[in-house]
């Protein structure tokens, strides 16, 4: 989920196993969200996106679940594997885009 | 392949040097935007344009200036750069309004 200082939430999964990255969002009135990866090194990629009115959207390997009344984001990886390693951050939207800092995601074999 | 690149990756400069940063998307998107990444916190919009010859501030455009002449660059321009704008960079485009496609960052030093 959300970060504090400067270091990130760190989840470590061990290959093959199912990865549940969680984000808490803080505005009521957003409306979209999207889950993005950055590996180390790299840009954020775009992963999945999800609209308010709905609770779960699916992609490949890929699952967000959509919490409102608790405010809360997650993004499930199944089968994870060794090249989902990276950070994973949220970012909700009302009038514009806010972004979460992240959690890192350790894939060990 | 659908990209967006940036030039340079890595830059070291003083304080109060002009620099520009290029980016370029070959994907024809309308909307691009340029953000900056700092530990701790996340990414915090600079700049954005929703076409040629349209762009408008973000969340900390202080500093920084744009410009959109042509539809696939987005170029940014540090006129007079100081040590609180050492971060590392990235430009985005989309066709929508939210950031799909980033490149891979400008990580700038100013000393």
């Amino acid at each position: 989920g959300e970060s504090v200082g400067l270091h990130l939430p760190t989840l470590s999964v061990q290959e093959g196993d199912n990865s549940i990255i969680n984000c808490a969002y803080s505005n009521s009135a957003s409306d979209y969200f999207i889950w993005y990866k950055q590996e180390s090194g790299k840009g954020p990629q775009f992963i999945i996106d999800i609209r308010s009115n709905m609770d779960k959207r699916q992609g490949q390997r890929v699952t967000v679940l959509l919490n409102k009344t608790v405010k809360h984001l997650s993004l499930q990886i199944a089968a994870t594997q060794p090249g989902d390693s990276a950070v994973y951050f949220c970012a909700e939207n009302t009038d514009k885009l806010i972004f979460g800092t992240g959690t890192r995601l350790q894939v060990f074999p | 392949e659908a990209q967006v690149t940036q030039n340079p990756r890595y830059l070291i400069t003083v304080t109060g040097k002009k620099l520009t940063v290029t980016c370029s998307q070959n994907m024809n998107h309308e909307y691009m935007s340029w953000y900056r990444q700092d530990p701790g916190l996340g990414l915090r919009q600079i700049y954005y344009s929703m076409n040629v010859e349209v762009t408008d501030k973000g969340d900390v455009p202080e500093g920084y200036k744009v410009s959109r002449k042509e539809k696939r660059n987005f170029p940014l321009i540090l006129e007079s750069p100081s040590p609180n704008q050492t971060s590392l960079y990235f430009c985005a485009s989309s066709p929508t309004g939210d950031p799909q496609y980033f490149g891979p960052g400008t990580r700038l030093l100013v000393l």
